[in-house]
């Protein structure tokens, strides 16, 4: 089954300095990759994502690339803001019938006023 | 993007006992999925529910333990069984809503005690 890696699991920045979180995955068949942002005590929220069909995907200060070759794919987000600190989770799916995310361990993204 | 409604919110009970956990969708999904979440840590998926068939659980997670059911394309529930104290997590229903990706419910706190 698939298998997703996640680094780092916490990081800290300066407000608007930039933040990047990476991860890999094992299955070269997935083909769905979203960005879930976790405040402390709510359910995960939907961010951004990318299907295997693009390398890139932007959204405001939210980006997300994809490296196929590499099975890796990496959030960065832009001139951070206090709101943006949660925990971040990565995941990964084959889209096919019967099939279900595999998530990233998190990360915990704190930024410093 | 499909919404989900999950209730209880969060539960106190008493070990031995049984919890029934509930969420409702406000449209049509193929799939659902549930999770354990302990406090700091990623999702554990839990078992993926279809409607009309029966739910297929992750290694680790027995029917007995955890029963689904699935009687419509908008609704499922868990019940958590004979709880320990071990059972004492977040638990979160999600669904696949399409080209929306996955969503979550608003997850159930539950303490045994």
């Amino acid at each position: 089954g698939e298998n997703v890696e996640q680094h780092p699991s916490t990081l800290s920045v300066q407000e608007g300095d930039s933040a990047v979180i990476k991860c890999t995955y094992s299955d070269s068949a997935s083909n769905y990759f979203p960005w879930y942002k976790q405040e402390l005590g709510k359910r995960p929220q939907l961010i951004i994502d990318i299907r295997s069909n693009v390398g890139e995907k932007k959204d405001q200060r939210i980006a997300v690339t994809l490296n196929k070759t590499a099975k890796h794919f990496s959030l960065h987000i832009t001139e951070t803001q206090p709101e943006d600190s949660a925990v971040y989770f990565c995941a990964a799916i084959r889209e096919t019938s019967g099939s279900r995310l595999t998530f990233g361990e998190g990360t915990q993204l704190t930024v410093n006023p | 993007s499909a919404v989900i409604s999950q209730k209880p919110s969060r539960d106190i009970c008493q070990r031995g006992t049984s919890l029934t956990i509930q969420c409702q969708v406000d449209s049509q999904v193929t799939m659902m999925f549930w999770y354990r979440q302990q406090p700091g840590q990623s999702l554990t998926l839990i078992a993926t529910a279809n409607q009309g068939s029966e739910a297929t659980y992750e290694s680790g997670f027995v029917i007995d333990k955890f029963p689904i059911s699935r009687p419509n394309l908008t609704f499922s529930t868990l019940t958590v069984s004979n709880m320990s104290p071990e059972d004492s997590s977040i638990y979160l229903c999600s669904a696949a809503a399409g080209v929306y990706g996955y969503t979550f419910g608003s997850g159930t706190r539950l303490t045994v005690v």
